[in-house]
């Protein structure tokens, strides 16, 4: 079975400044990473995928995701934060031939002025 | 773009009184996932469905069942509520892939529907 640990239930951080949120996942095969972001009232966007090929993957809004498979961690960067990105980020797995996506705890980055 | 639309939005209930989400996924997806985002956690998988047959199942209670029908729309019923059911009820869709669907396969989410069980 896999599972996803996001090791950071809130991170709070100054407009501008850099970000990381991290993920690691436990599985006995090969996986597939999301990153999704969940605004407040709102349903679950996706940010990025990591399927295959290169490790470093780009999503939308300026982030980005890098795939370590020794260390089994994606975790999520933005180089410098908006307001606008305050949300609750979730870090998730799926594998081949399996539908379901499996959740991490999420994250709730908070954007300070 | 069209979007997947779940209703109602809000649903009130009363305990063991039954309840029923609708899903309509993006046209021309073919596979529908029910997920449960109780106060403060994770969504957790219910059930999916790929073609109107199901394809996998996660943590769903005896008390509910699911079916997709023809035009791919997906219904999750809830019968005997309880107050721990209370929750977001997230729908997502999906396009299969043609050899049965894959874990690849981006999953696009509804904005929910909020049951609270009285």
């Amino acid at each position: 079975a896999q599972s996803v640990t996001q090791l950071d239930s809130q991170v709070p951080v100054f407009e501008e400044a850099p970000v990381e949120l991290r993920c690691n996942y436990s599985s006995s095969v090969s996986v597939y990473l999301f990153w999704y972001v969940q605004y407040p009232n709102q349903g679950l966007q996706l940010l990025l995928k990591y399927l295959s090929g290169s490790t470093l993957v780009k999503g939308i809004n300026g982030f980005e995701a890098e795939f370590n498979k020794s260390q089994t961690s994606f975790h999520l960067r933005k180089p410098s934060v908006h307001i606008s990105d305050t949300a609750e980020y979730f870090c998730a797995v799926s594998v081949q031939g399996a539908q379901k996506l499996v959740f991490g705890q999420g994250t709730r980055l908070t954007i300070n002025p | 773009a069209a979007g997947v639309i779940q209703s109602p939005r809000h649903l009130i209930k009363e305990k063991r009184e039954t309840a029923t989400l609708k899903c309509y996924p993006i046209p021309r997806h073919d596979t529908v996932y029910w997920y449960q985002q109780g106060p403060g956690q994770d969504p957790q998988f219910l059930i999916s469905f790929y073609e109107k047959m199901q394809s996998d199942k996660g943590s769903i209670p005896d008390r509910f069942s699911a079916q997709q029908f023809s035009d791919y729309h997906s219904e999750l019923n809830m019968s005997s509520l309880e107050l721990g059911d209370s929750a977001l009820y997230f729908c997502a869709s999906s396009l299969g892939a043609l050899a049965g669907a894959s874990g690849e396969n981006e999953q696009f989410f509804g904005p929910g529907t909020r049951l609270t069980v009285l």
